[in-house]
């Protein structure tokens, strides 16, 4: 089965600094898809930014990026200039790419980020 | 363009009832997938609904079951309430075609379980 690992609980960066939040997985297929999505205290999942795994270009979305390093099942985001507004809860997701359920997302536990002004 | 709503916003229900949960897809979606998010945790995901039938489900028992319409709306129904059903329940709706079909969540529904 597979599995999402967000190993920082909680981050901190100044408002128009970068931060870089982790996330790693674990799975035996080739072909998926691995998410960011944001969740502001209003609750509502919102996504960042995704990869395709076929894909090595790293996904790029204005202030945000990711570093996908395939080999070792790594999906970083990095949020440059900081704004208040990027403060929420910060998921990584998994998702097949193969039949089934479709709807199937893997979350992991989340990053909580703070920006401090 | 309406995104997807979800009702009640809160409820709170005690030990042992039924609840049924509301959600709304955004139009010209078919597809209905429900995730419970416990207290810090990530959203698990319940069930997934396609053309009204159930096409997926997580490791959830039959208590939790649920429904789609033909205008793609969904409720999910949870029979036999217990605390550790205390949580957040998002829906999201998309519409399928091919492999990927990115999700679009609603606000979701606190139930709360005493």
């Amino acid at each position: 089965a597979q599995t999402v690992t967000q190993s920082q609980p909680e981050m901190s960066v100044q408002e128009a600094e970068t931060v870089t939040l982790s996330c790693t997985y674990d799975t035996s297929e080739s072909d998926y898809y691995l998410f960011w999505y944001k969740q502001p205290p209003s609750r509502q999942m919102i996504l960042v930014i995704r990869q395709e795994a076929y894909k090595q270009q790293n996904a790029t979305e204005n202030r945000f990026s990711v570093n996908f390093q395939k080999a070792a099942k790594s999906f970083s985001l990095k949020i440059s200039d900081s704004q208040l507004g990027d403060a929420a809860m910060y998921f990584c997701a998994y998702r097949t790419s193969y039949g089934g359920s479709q709807g199937n997302l893997i979350f992991g536990k989340g990053t909580k980020l703070s920006v401090k002004p | 363009e309406t995104g997807v709503t979800q009702s009640p916003t809160h409820l709170i229900k005690t030990r042992g009832q039924q609840v049924t949960l509301r959600c709304s897809s955004q139009s010209g979606h078919n597809t209905v997938s429900w995730y419970q998010q416990a207290l810090g945790q990530g959203p698990q995901f319940i069930f997934q609904y396609y053309r009204e039938e159930e096409n997926g489900r997580g490791n959830f028992p039959p208590r939790f079951s649920g429904l789609q319409f033909p205008n793609y709306s969904s409720e999910l129904n949870v029979n036999a309430l217990e605390l550790d059903d205390s949580a957040l329940y998002l829906c999201a709706s998309s519409y399928r075609a091919g492999t990927y079909n990115e999700q679009f969540f609603g606000p979701g529904t606190r139930l709360t379980v005493l």
